[in-house]
């Protein structure tokens, strides 16, 4: 198993919809947990931290599921510039502490 | 509020040439890495650096050296480029291992 899977899609979602995607992860011990965002031939940034009683950032939801070793990403009332692809990342299992999925690319249609 | 900086954006270069990546950041943070991406890859670890005086491999370390000048700096050097190293390059600095990073913009490199 992978340490870190995403499903590398494309989600195909139109304008106003409300998508989630999910990340799982092989390592029990991992303690930190983070969703990026990269837009298309830029470098990713820092969406949100998922901390253990989940967290709210706008339209933006992110949870945690220990027991069964995800993460969620929600993403409420879609705009178009919410399309990019969306990188899960995880501490533990890589040599610099972090791991990181080889993400979801999103496309938000009009 | 620079956050982490790469020079240069853009890099072609012949088979058998030599360069070196800069990347400064103004966070005051301990940690530093160099990653590559490539299509279908995903991010993958060249080198980083815990903290200033160490640095240690990543994942995919041949071929590229690195330099932690100071706590700000991090360079990585391609002695002898190769096609197989055409890639887009991105700097990230930490606080510390495991924390959150904040990358650079990237270096889009073509070896010919």
């Amino acid at each position: 198993r992978k340490e870190v899977e995403q499903d590398p899609g494309p989600f195909n979602v139109p304008e106003g919809a409300t998508v989630a995607f999910n990340c799982t992860y092989s390592n029990s011990a991992s303690q930190s947990f983070f969703w990026y965002r990269q837009d298309c031939r830029k470098e990713p940034k820092l969406l949100m931290s998922v901390y253990s009683s989940g967290n709210e950032d706008g339209r933006f939801t992110a949870q945690l599921n220990r027991a069964s070793q995800y993460i969620s990403l929600l993403i409420r009332d879609s705009k178009l510039s919410d399309s990019a692809t969306y990188l899960c990342v995880v501490t533990g299992g890589g040599a610099d502490g972090l791991t990181f999925g080889k993400g979801t690319h999103l496309i938000i249609q009009p | 509020n620079a956050g982490v900086t790469q020079t240069p954006k853009f890099q072609v270069l012949k088979t058998g040439q030599s360069m070196t990546l800069q990347c400064a950041q103004d966070m005051n943070h301990n940690s530093m890495y160099w990653y590559r991406q490539d299509p279908g890859m995903g991010l993958r670890l060249i080198y980083y650096s815990a903290s200033e005086g160490t640095t240690d491999k990543g994942e995919v370390p041949n071929g590229y050296n690195v330099s932690r000048l100071n706590k700000r700096e991090f360079s990585l050097r391609l002695e002898s480029a190769a096609p197989s190293q055409t890639s887009v390059y991105f700097c990230a600095s930490s606080r510390d291992r495991g924390y959150g990073y904040t990358f650079g913009s990237g270096t889009r490199l073509t070896v010919v």
